[in-house]
């Protein structure tokens, strides 16, 4: 398996631009995860969603950013418009609820840098 | 607030010595306690979980303690090796969804 995949792996852009971050769950995955990184805040959550549906996005910090899952193999985070306070890498995970049991493991992409000049 | 805190400053050891890393969190209580691995430019791996009814939980040479009542939890790697060097992320998570809390990570840095 390829893993979580996410793409562009480096984004530049000037403030106001519009942002949108990609991400490819594992196959057979049924929980997205949208996280972002920074040294000051360290990892945070900003959704996630279960066979499709977002379930919590109350870690989204402003109506800039938005979130979707058109279909269960891809995902996309968007920001618009874009602020340099946005700069972070954000990572995608995915991770797999077997029958029974709760789903532990979360697998991470290997995110995107994001710089807002 | 929910609040998680793991050593700030750096944990240098010698190969071989058993590096210790510490997970405290505040106004939580969590059913799950995770630690994951994350090496530069790379997201984090998941490395072991163990549940708020465990005390003790072991891989190879990964050792993790789970403490409610001082919560707190102790993540040891034994007989330590350079490639063990990382920053080691604590992250919570309850029983009701998936939303998990994670921290700022402890930098190990082991030397040969």
């Amino acid at each position: 398996d390829a893993g979580v995949i996410q793409s562009p792996r480096h984004e530049v852009t000037e403030m106001g631009q519009e942002v949108t971050l990609r991400c490819k769950p594992i196959s057979g995955h049924d929980y997205l995860f949208w996280y972002r990184q920074t040294m000051m805040r360290g990892l945070e959550l900003l959704i996630y969603f279960n066979n499709n549906v977002p379930i919590d996005d109350s870690g989204m910090p402003e109506d800039r950013f938005s979130a979707k899952m058109p279909n269960a193999s891809f995902s996309t985070l968007k920001i618009q418009p874009s602020e340099p306070r946005d700069s972070a890498v954000y990572f995608c995970a995915s991770s797999l609820r077997s029958s029974g049991l709760l789903a532990y493991e979360q697998y991470f992409g290997p995110g995107t840098r994001l710089t807002v000049t | 607030s929910q609040k998680i805190e793991q050593n700030s400053e750096a944990l240098n050891i010698q190969e071989g010595k058993t590096a210790t890393l510490t997970c405290n969190y505040t106004n939580y209580s969590p059913a799950y306690l995770q630690w994951y691995r994350q090496d530069p430019g790379r997201g984090p791996v998941f490395l072991l979980l163990i549940r708020e009814n465990e005390k003790e939980k072991r891989k190879e040479r990964l050792k993790v303690t789970f403490d409610t009542t001082l919560k707190q939890s102790l993540f040891h790697i034994t007989a330590s090796q350079p490639a063990d060097s990382a920053t080691y992320l604590c992250a919570l998570r309850n029983t009701g969804g998936f939303k998990t809390i994670f921290g700022a990570g402890t930098r190990l840095f082991v030397k040969a």
